[in-house]
């Protein structure tokens, strides 16, 4: 069974701090995104193949990692940005991290 | 403009059946694979199941394998979701997501859900 242990499940910052989620996978894989959600609202892509933003996504948004670790790192957080974060591994089927609440402290 | 619109959600007693329907828009269907994605307060976002352009590669997750069937009418633009012997864990906002190519690539495009509330 593929697991993603995603962490901290919440994190407390302030606008302007920087933040990073971690994503660990239970095998090796190069398959790995990032989404956001706000309530209410559909997930948004942010980030695939580990690292490629996509389009029209803030430069202060970056992804990184390999094997079996990656992180999401927020530079400079804005209001936009809090919300929940989820990883996805697309590599052998599709298992998400259980996601990281970001919330203004 | 990409466009996937759930319709199907409802409130279900357990162990009957449900089915969702997603219409499709604003792209070449078959260029893509599609997939059911849901939300839980309990276990946030589960993928569910998927299904590449052409149907030949299919996939569920072990939560619901044996109870959902998944499938496609190119000719209709439409995705589907046989849901059966539904139990309360099965409670979501489901969300149709279009694959960005065929089956497991990552997620480009997400309709905005139907609520599927399973209860007595």
């Amino acid at each position: 069974d593929i697991q993603m242990t995603q962490s901290p499940s919440t994190l407390s910052a302030s606008v302007g701090d920087s933040v990073s989620i971690t994503c660990r996978a239970s095998h090796n894989t190069n398959f790995l995104a990032w989404y956001q959600q706000k309530p209410g609202k559909a997930p948004k892509p942010l980030i695939f193949r580990t690292s490629t933003l996509e389009n029209g996504v803030p430069s202060r948004f970056s992804g990184g990692g390999s094997g079996t670790e990656f992180t999401l790192t927020i530079s400079g957080l804005q209001p936009d940005d809090f919300a929940t974060y989820y990883c996805l591994d697309y590599d052998r089927s599709y298992t998400f991290g259980q996601g990281t609440k970001v919330e203004i402290k | 403009e990409v466009q996937l619109v759930e319709s199907g959600g409802g409130l279900v007693q357990p162990g009957r059946s449900l089915r969702l329907s997603c219409a499709a828009s604003g792209f070449k269907f078959t260029d893509h694979a599609l997939n059911w994605v849901r939300l839980s307060p309990k276990k946030g976002l589960e993928w569910v199941a998927g299904v590449s352009y052409n149907s030949l590669s299919i996939g569920y997750s072990d939560s619901v394998k044996g109870r959902f069937t998944i499938s496609r009418d190119n000719a209709k633009e439409s995705v589907f979701l046989q849901m059966n012997s539904l139990s309360p864990d099965d409670t979501a906002l489901y969300y149709c997501v279009r694959s960005v190519g065929g089956y497991l690539t990552h997620f480009d495009n997400w309709g905005q859900g139907t609520l599927v509330t399973v209860s007595s």
